[in-house]
């Protein structure tokens, strides 16, 4: 099945010591998205890639760091983590084009915790 | 700035209870409005609105939108434990950047 793949779903980290979050989709879509959510709150769009245009968010922290290497892969390199970082990190596709009603797959999401 | 609302942010009923979870936004000439269910795991989409008045249903599941008023309810009827979720709103702009989510409504159904 066409699907949205992140791994892995637990990741646990020091503080302040290098971490790379993976996501894979067979959708083939064009867009690909990493949010952050936090306990009771929205997720919160990091940044995206439009193919291989980077879009990052106005607030993202310097500290996330994205890398598309192809359609299929996306990682989100969190380059020095802090206790503040500890969330849920979610990897969205989607479609975008003429026709297209760009909505989102999710995949699985990774828990980050940062010791 | 462009913002969704949901209320109420939590909610406990009885199974059998038919629930009403509301989403108001404030974003200018938005494209669609969607919701979406998540369990302990990454949101599953239920439903894409685009237009006013038209009511989508998927079983238990009812949704509405108001353009007018900015505003659209997720009905549930016959509520099962099973629905027990955060049901997230999200709006989209037409600027293509991104998808506004609301904080969520986080439902619990108990027996």
């Amino acid at each position: 099945d066409a699907m949205v793949i992140q791994n892995p779903r637990y990741q646990v980290t020091q503080f302040g010591k290098p971490v790379t979050l993976s996501c894979s989709q067979t959708l083939n879509h064009n867009v690909m998205y990493w949010y952050q959510q936090k306990s009771s709150q929205a997720p919160k769009l990091l940044f995206h890639y439009y193919d291989k245009d980077f879009n990052n968010e106005a607030d993202t922290p310097d500290n996330f760091q994205s890398r598309r290497p192809n359609t299929s892969f996306c990682f989100l390199d969190i380059r020095s983590p802090g206790l503040g970082d500890a969330a849920m990190y979610l990897c969205a596709t989607s479609l975008r084009g003429w026709g297209t009603d760009e909505k989102l797959f999710f995949g699985s999401g990774t828990q980050l915790s940062v010791l | 700035e462009d913002k969704v609302v949901q209320s109420p942010l939590s909610l406990v009923v009885h199974e059998g209870d038919t629930v009403t979870l509301n989403c108001s936004y404030e974003v200018t000439n938005f494209r669609s409005l969607l919701w979406y269910k998540q369990e302990k795991k990454a949101p599953t989409f239920l439903f894409m609105l685009t237009s006013s008045g038209i009511e989508k249903k998927s079983g238990r599941l009812s949704s509405i939108l108001d353009k007018k008023e900015l505003f659209s309810i997720l009905n549930i009827t016959a509520t099962q434990t099973g629905d027990s979720a955060v049901y997230l709103c999200a709006v989209e702009p037409p600027s293509y950047d991104k998808v506004i989510f609301g904080p969520g409504t986080s439902l619990s159904v108990i027996p």
